[in-house]
């Protein structure tokens, strides 16, 4: 079964820090991988995903993540942090046969930014 | 463009009565699933259906039941509300093709008192 873990329940920076979100996970096979944000009573908004190909993959409000097969991992990575980026994040690994549509998310991170 | 649409935003029900929940895909997608986030924790899968059919179910029991209309839409029914079924009801639609992604509605704010 697929499982995914975000090690961190609450994490806080400065504004204009930069930032690291921690994502492992667990699948039989090659996996399909997605950063997806939310902010308070919201809906999910995908920030990235990674299908195949290179590892480094970018997204959008200038998040970016890396897929590492050796450690599990894909973790999400921004330069500089602003203040509209506090939400909870969420890391989620997608079924094989459907990529996208049956996903099985991580308990999600906290992010809060001090100004 | 509209998005994936979700009715009610919010929704107040007794313990023991039945719910159910409405999501209108995006246009073009035909694959629709439903999730469920109780509050602090992670969305987890319940159904998802393309072509009017049930193509997956998470671990829920069959209080949950779904289906799919010939225009897409589907709508969630739950029977015999418990008070742990208080959540965030989300609705996502996508291609049903690999390499694909999921676009998820506002969701449906479920409150069973």
């Amino acid at each position: 079964a697929q499982s995914v873990t975000q090690p961190d329940i609450h994490i806080t920076v400065s504004e204009g820090a930069s930032l690291e979100l921690r994502c492992n996970y667990s699948y039989g096979a090659t996996p399909y991988l997605f950063w997806y944000v939310q902010s308070p009573g919201q809906g999910l908004q995908l920030l990235l995903k990674y299908f195949s190909g290179d590892t480094l993959v970018q997204g959008i409000k200038g998040f970016e993540a890396e897929f590492k097969r050796s450690q599990s991992s894909f973790n999400l990575r921004k330069p500089s942090v602003h203040w509209s980026d506090a939400a909870e994040y969420f890391c989620a690994v997608g079924a094989s046969d459907n990529a996208g549509n049956m996903l099985t998310f991580g308990g999600g991170t906290r992010l809060m930014v001090k100004p | 463009d509209a998005g994936v649409t979700q009715s009610p935003t919010h929704l107040i029900k007794t313990r023991g009565q039945q719910v159910t929940l409405r999501c209108s895909p995006i246009s073009g997608h035909k694959s629709v699933s439903w999730y469920q986030q109780v509050l602090g924790q992670g969305p987890q899968f319940i159904f998802q259906y393309y072509e009017k059919e049930e193509r997956g179910r998470g671990n829920f029991p069959d209080r949950f039941s779904a289906r799919q209309f010939p225009n897409y839409s589907s709508e969630l029914n739950v029977n015999a509300l418990l008070l742990g079924d208080s959540a965030l009801y989300l609705c996502a639609s996508s291609f049903p093709t690999r390499n694909t992604e999921a676009f998820f509605g506002q969701g449906t704010r479920l409150t069973v008192v």
